[in-house]
């Protein structure tokens, strides 16, 4: 069965330090790639996607996510966090043109200290 | 805003009771999806609808069920409540063109407690 494995369940870290969110999956075929953003009472936005071609994607704030497709891997990164970044964060997996399969990582919860 | 409105924000109600859950999807959005979301299993897939008929069943109990009516709004029915359908449950919805070209869009959830 697929799935999605977040190895950091709970990151804390001070502002302007970088940030890398692991995120691996477990599907043989292709696949479209989502992170999403859950900010403290609100619900989850998206933050970026990839479904093909260059696989370094830019997202809203900063955030930029790079897919190896080798290590089935869609690692989420921002090179100077802001205390406003504090939130969970989602990593999610679509087997390609299975609109009913959306797996979602349990999530990493991200504090940034002031 | 995400456009997709869930209704009650809060819901508060005893073991063995019966609640329905509602959502509106974006405008245009064919796809209704369910996922359960509590702090030990995460975010749980439950059901989804597109166009008025289910098309996909997740992890979704036998006391759970769901539909979607014509103007495209659905209903998740939780029933014999247990303590430990406490949860967020949200809705999310997308287009009939797929979630490679329109991702989910997600609810602001209902957060149920059950008593």
């Amino acid at each position: 069965a697929q799935s999605v494995s977040q190895h950091n369940h709970h990151v804390i870290l001070s502002e302007a330090a970088s940030l890398e969110l692991g995120c691996n999956y477990s599907y043989g075929g292709t696949v479209n790639l989502f992170w999403y953003v859950q900010y403290p009472g609100q619900h989850l936005q998206l933050l970026l996607k990839y479904f093909s071609g260059d696989p370094l994607v830019k997202g809203i704030k900063g955030f930029e996510a790079e897919f190896i497709k080798s290590k089935f891997s869609f690692n989420l990164r921002k090179p100077s966090v802001q205390w406003s970044d504090t939130a969970e964060y989602f990593c999610a997996v679509n087997p390609t043109g299975r609109d009913d399969k959306i797996i979602f990582g349990k999530g990493t919860r991200l504090h940034i200290l002031p | 805003d995400s456009g997709v409105t869930q209704t009650p924000k809060h819901l508060i109600t005893a073991t063995g009771q019966r609640v329905t859950l509602r959502c509106s999807p974006r405008s245009g959005d064919l796809s209704v999806y369910w996922y359960q979301q509590s702090l030990d299993q995460g975010l749980q897939f439950l059901i989804q609808y597109y166009n008025g008929e289910e098309r996909a069943k997740g992890n979704i109990l036998e006391r759970f069920s769901a539909q979607q009516f014509p103007d495209l709004h659905s209903e998740l029915n939780l029933s014999s409540l247990e303590l430990g359908d406490s949860a967020l449950y949200f809705c999310a919805s997308s287009s009939a063109t797929g979630l490679n070209r329109s991702p989910l869009h997600f609810g602001n959830g209902t957060r149920l407690t059950v008593t």
